[in-house]
Order: structure tokens, then sequence, then C-alpha cells
């Protein structure tokens, strides 16, 4: 069965360091995601990406966030400048097209910032 | 603004015992409703989900959800709860016009043998 799949599954980096999360999205898919979840606290949208452009982002997707999809087959997210409140679980998804698709998530990928 | 509430951080049942997670949403139109389940070191795994018709849905691994309007919610319900069900589980609303999905907090569910 395809899945998402995302690299590292573990990033420590100190404040003030860019990261760089990478998300291999499902192949056919058309619509690709970031989420993120703060320990203990709901899983939020970032950002949703289509035709190689941001569709819709969330307040909390400002300009030390951004993504691209440089290769056709994978998916990052970058924060130039982590914050220690930056320290959380990245999802990425994808879904194919259409109101009715359904979201494929990654396993995440733990921000810790140090 | 949709949203979703989860009242129950965490549930212990018993292996062999019924299970229902609760979930109650906000939002004025009919919603779009969906359950994920997060086993530990996994993805979100969509287990069922409801658009429109019959209120009574199955899913997967033996899940069933009610969607009730007149109480805006989305119970989760399993009859008989195995170990491998164990997980953090977590409710959704969509909007019709939108892509994007309004989490719940999430319901970590503990087996016991």
């Amino acid at each position: 069965e395809p899945e998402v799949t995302q690299t590292p599954s573990h990033q420590v980096t100190q404040m003030g360091q860019e990261v760089i999360l990478r998300c291999v999205p499902i192949s056919n898919h058309l619509y690709f995601y970031w989420y993120r979840q703060i320990l203990g606290q709901k899983v939020e949208f970032l950002v949703s990406f289509y035709n190689n452009e941001i569709s819709e982002k969330s307040e909390i997707f400002d300009d030390q966030f951004s993504v691209e999809r440089p290769d056709g087959s994978n998916f990052t997210l970058k924060i130039r400048s982590t914050k220690l409140e930056d320290s959380a679980m990245y999802f990425c998804a994808s879904s194919g097209q259409g109101a009715l698709s359904e979201q494929y998530f990654g396993p995440g990928t733990r921000l810790t910032v140090t | 603004a949709q949203s979703v509430t989860q009242p129950d951080i965490h549930i212990t049942v018993s292996e062999g015992a019924s299970l229902e997670l609760r979930c109650n949403y906000s939002y004025g139109a009919t919603p779009y409703l969906f359950w994920y389940v997060q086993s530990p070191g996994q993805g979100l795994q969509l287990l069922l989900k409801y658009f429109s018709g019959d209120t009574l849905v199955q899913g997967i691994k033996g899940f069933e959800a009610e969607f009730k309007r007149s109480q805006s919610s989305f119970n989760l319900r399993k009859p008989s709860v195995h170990w491998s069900d164990a997980a953090e589980y977590f409710c959704a609303v969509r909007s019709g016009g939108s892509y994007i999905p309004t989490f719940g907090r999430g319901t970590s569910l503990i087996v016991h043998p």
C-alpha cells in the first residue's frame, strides 16, 4: 500500500538554526500539506500546496516558514530561524483531487529546538 | 469557525470491553467528520469518515461512529477492544468548501489485559 514517508524521524537543532523537514508524498497525489502538533496540544494546519504554489496557509505559517517541491517527488518544509516554540511533531500529508479525497499522513518528524 | 472537542484526554478499558470515545463539533452547516488513529511512531490513519447519508458509518478495524446532528456529536465505538487498539484517537471536522480539517486534542486509549 502506498504511504507518505518523512525524514528525519527526529531532528534536534539549536535556536536560530535553519531546519528542513522532508516528505515524500504518495506519487499520484496532487495536494500536499504540513501540520504540526505541539506536545499535548491539537494537530494544527500549517499550509497546503497545489500546482507548485501555496493554496492555503494558517496564521502560524509566517515568514519564517517556507515550502517547496524541489524535484517532483519531495515536499519540504523549511524553518529559517528556529525558535524554542517551534518544537513540535510535524506531519506531512497528501491527497488526490476532490472534496471527498482522503488525506494520507506520514509518521511525522519530531523537531526539538534547544 | 469550526471546532472539535474531545472531552476525554485518557480512556482506560480492559481488553474485550466495549469502547466509546466522545467527539463534539461546532459547525454551522453539515460537516464532514473523521476519526483518525495514531499508533506510536506512526502517522495518522483514517478509521472512518462521514460525509452524508446513513448516520452510522463503519470503518476499519471494527470501529463505527454515529453522527447525531441534534447533539453535534460523532462518537466512535467498538464492541470489543483489542490490546492493539491502544493508541491516540483524533476526531476532525471539515467544511465542504475546504480541504483542511480541524482536529480535536485527541484521546489516548489505554488497554489493560
